[in-house]
């Protein structure tokens, strides 16, 4: 089963800041099964990032997905007041889902 | 506008069962793959189950496999879990989500609903 790690667990940035989360994969895989999420207190998580690199409709292009075989990248370009939240990376395996642990990105 | 509602959380005693709803509007239900996804308080995202199109697939995380099943009614726009044998580590807010039209991912997600396993 591949697992992915993301880090730093927790990011402190202030608004106007570049954020760079990073989320890296046990076993290389396919870049199309690579997805981000991002989630506030009490809210359901919203789509951000799918196929690794390609933005959900709406998403902002201060948002950006890189990375290929084990390590991916979210990048956000300048943060937002509304862009502090959790961050979530997600992979598709042989019909099973999995996430990442999250990267809480919070104001300093 | 997609809209997901889940309904049917609540609190149920260890080994007891309960019956998860998540109503569908905005999109031809049936031509889309579902999902359950839980998260435990204070925890991360965890994939439960999956359902096909027709229902005639389902998947499920090693954790649920043999006491949930995921099932659909695509007359009613309808997803469903039925939860049995819970326990306390299936306490959680649990949502619903579509998938992606043409991607591995989850585009629209319900508000979830809460599941406390406690005696």
């Amino acid at each position: 089963e591949i697992v992915l790690t993301q880090s730093p667990g927790t990011l402190s940035l202030s608004p106007g800041e570049r954020a760079t989360l990073s989320c890296r994969a046990s076993q290389s895989l396919n870049s199309n099964y690579l997805a981000w999420y991002q989630q506030k207190p009490g809210q359901a998580p919203r789509f951000l990032i799918f196929g690794a690199s390609s933005r959900a409709t709406g998403i902002p292009d201060r948002f950006s997905g890189s990375g290929s075989g084990t390590d991916f990248t979210l990048t956000i370009s300048r943060l937002e007041p509304e862009d502090f939240a959790v961050y979530y990376c997600q992979r598709y395996d042989s019909s099973s889902w999995t996430f990442g642990q999250g990267t809480k990105v919070e104001i300093k | 506008e997609v809209q997901l509602l889940e309904s049917g959380g609540g609190l149920v005693q260890p080994g007891g069962s309960l019956r998860l709803s998540c109503a569908a509007s905005g999109f031809t239900f049936s031509t889309y793959a579902m999902y359950w996804v839980r998260q435990a308080p204070g925890k991360g995202l965890e994939w439960v189950s999956s359902i096909s199109t027709s229902g005639g697939s389902t998947y499920y995380a090693d954790s649920v496999k043999g006491r949930f099943t995921i099932s659909r009614d695509n007359s009613k726009n309808t997803l469903y879990l039925q939860m049995n044998s819970l326990r306390a580590e299936d306490t959680a807010v649990y949502f619903c989500a579509r998938k992606c039209g043409d991607c591995y991912s989850f585009d629209s997600w319900g508000q979830g609903t809460l599941v406390t396993v406690s005696s």
